[in-house]
């Protein structure tokens, strides 16, 4: 069964500053992908940035980007320019490839509550 | 694009009543849709995986008689709680899975039940 972990429940960081959220996963498939998705108190899940397993390059989105080590599984997680918008709960998430239905579903690591401070 | 609705966004039931809950993909057809329930600063918990025109999949220890998922179309999903009692009180949330591209599951913004 594939796991998700975050071992951050909680971090800060500074109004412009950089900050990274890490995630490792545990599997055992080799076709995957892997999402960050975002949880503002309004608490709509929001998808900030996804990457498929086959591709070695780190996805980018403007001020998001990740830091995807397959060997390591490790799917960390940087935000440039911290605003305080970006303040939030994030998941990071598995799911694996192929098939349909019940074996597309997310499985989601516990969080990590981000506070951007002023 | 890709956006996906819940209504009610809010219910407050009386201990015992049913309540439905529709989950809604407005600009593209979702042939799966997942239901989640969501605690209080915990993460989301996958109750059970919807498809359009057959039956549910339930997780482990998610009872199919209490949580009612019918996916009668290829943009609508209702989940029915029945004969809800206070431990029912969550959040619930529905996703939709867009087969285009990639495999990506969007959010409806949720449905707070209270019961009373």
């Amino acid at each position: 069964a594939q796991t998700v972990t975050q071992s951050q429940p909680e971090m800060s960081v500074q109004e412009a500053e950089t900050v990274t959220l890490s995630c490792t996963y545990d599997t055992s498939e080799n076709n995957y992908y892997l999402f960050w998705y975002k949880q503002p108190p309004s608490r709509q899940m929001i998808l900030v940035i996804r990457q498929e397993a086959y591709k070695q390059q780190n996805a980018t989105e403007n001020r998001f980007s990740v830091n995807f080590q397959k060997a390591a599984k490790s799917f960390s997680l940087k935000i440039s320019d911290s605003q305080l918008g970006d303040t939030a709960m994030y998941f990071c998430a598995f799911m694996k490839h192929g098939g349909g239905g019940a074996t597309n579903k997310l499985i989601f690591g516990t969080g990590t509550l981000l506070a951007v401070q002023p | 694009g890709a956006v996906v609705s819940q209504h009610p966004s809010r219910v407050i039931c009386k201990s015992g009543t049913s309540v439905k809950i529709e989950c809604r993909s407005l600009d593209f057809q979702a042939t799966t849709m997942f239901w989640y329930r969501q605690f209080p600063k915990q993460s989301l918990m996958l109750m059970a995986t919807s498809n359009e025109g057959s039956k549910a999949t339930y997780e482990q220890g998610v009872e199919k008689d209490k949580f009612l998922i019918n996916h009668a179309s290829l943009t609508l999903s209702t989940l029915t709680v029945t004969s809800a009692h206070p431990e029912d009180s969550s959040f619930y949330i529905c996703s939709a899975r867009d087969p285009g591209g990639i495999w990506t599951q969007y959010f409806g913004p949720g449905t707070r039940l209270l019961v009373l």
